[in-house]
């Protein structure tokens, strides 16, 4: 599969503390890009890293990646209610083309 | 940029009725995909244009789905005849060629086959 597997399937944390999501897939890839779907919502871009990188920051976000185990972590930090969604992870190949997997739900408790 | 632009929002109709999903990629983008989403399957790829043309359409489940692309800045996606199990969620979503692959999903259609 070319999809990306997103684990947990479900995180619930209270306000303040830090999520992770990890992320694995099976083939090489250009780049692998996280997005973030609110409820009812469209999936929004949240952040990309490329295959020689190894790390990533945006604001409260730390992305990882390592090539070698085919998996991605990401980091988000001081988490707040409003970051209560949906993450999804898309390793991108040399197509254009992405497989999401079914993503991990965050709630983030008040 | 008013971003992707779907239509209709929500759509209800009766088993075997024709359904046409619009979509409205963000101006100058070359590629342009539809999603279905329900909570079985998650999020699928039902095909992508890249400049107009139909690239791959592997993931149209069946041949009731057909998607065109007449232009630059519209798309359709329809359904004929419609049935139950075609009740989710579409999306239509754009990029830009060279830009990392970075998409832009639009709000989404939902779609309900009573």
């Amino acid at each position: 599969s070319q999809q990306g597997e997103e684990d947990p399937q479900a995180l619930s944390i209270q306000e303040g503390e830090n999520a992770t999501m990890n992320c694995s897939y099976k083939t090489s890839i250009n780049n692998l890009q996280w997005y973030r779907q609110n409820s009812g919502r469209g999936l929004v871009h949240l952040i990309l890293i490329r295959s020689n990188e190894r790390e990533k920051h945006s604001g409260r976000l730390r992305v990882t990646l390592d090539t070698s185990k085919k998996s991605s972590s990401l980091l988000i930090t001081a988490s707040r209610a409003a970051d209560t969604a949906s993450y999804f992870c898309a390793p991108r190949n040399t197509g254009n083309q992405f497989y999401f997997g079914t993503g991990t739900s965050l709630t983030v408790i008040p | 940029d008013a971003g992707v632009i779907q239509s209709p929002r929500h759509e209800v109709t009766e088993m075997g009725q024709e359904v046409t999903l619009r979509c409205k990629p963000i101006s100058g983008h070359d590629y342009l995909f539809w999603y279905r989403q329900t909570m079985m399957r998650g999020l699928e790829l039902l095909i992508y244009f890249n400049n107009n043309v139909p690239i791959d359409d592997s993931g149209m489940p069946e041949d009731r789905f057909s998607a065109k692309m007449p232009n630059a800045s519209f798309s359709t996606l329809k359904i004929q005849p419609s049935e139950p199990r075609d009740s989710a969620v579409y999306f239509c979503a754009s990029s830009l060629s060279g830009s990392g692959g970075e998409q832009y999903f639009g709000p989404g259609t939902r779609l309900t086959v009573t």
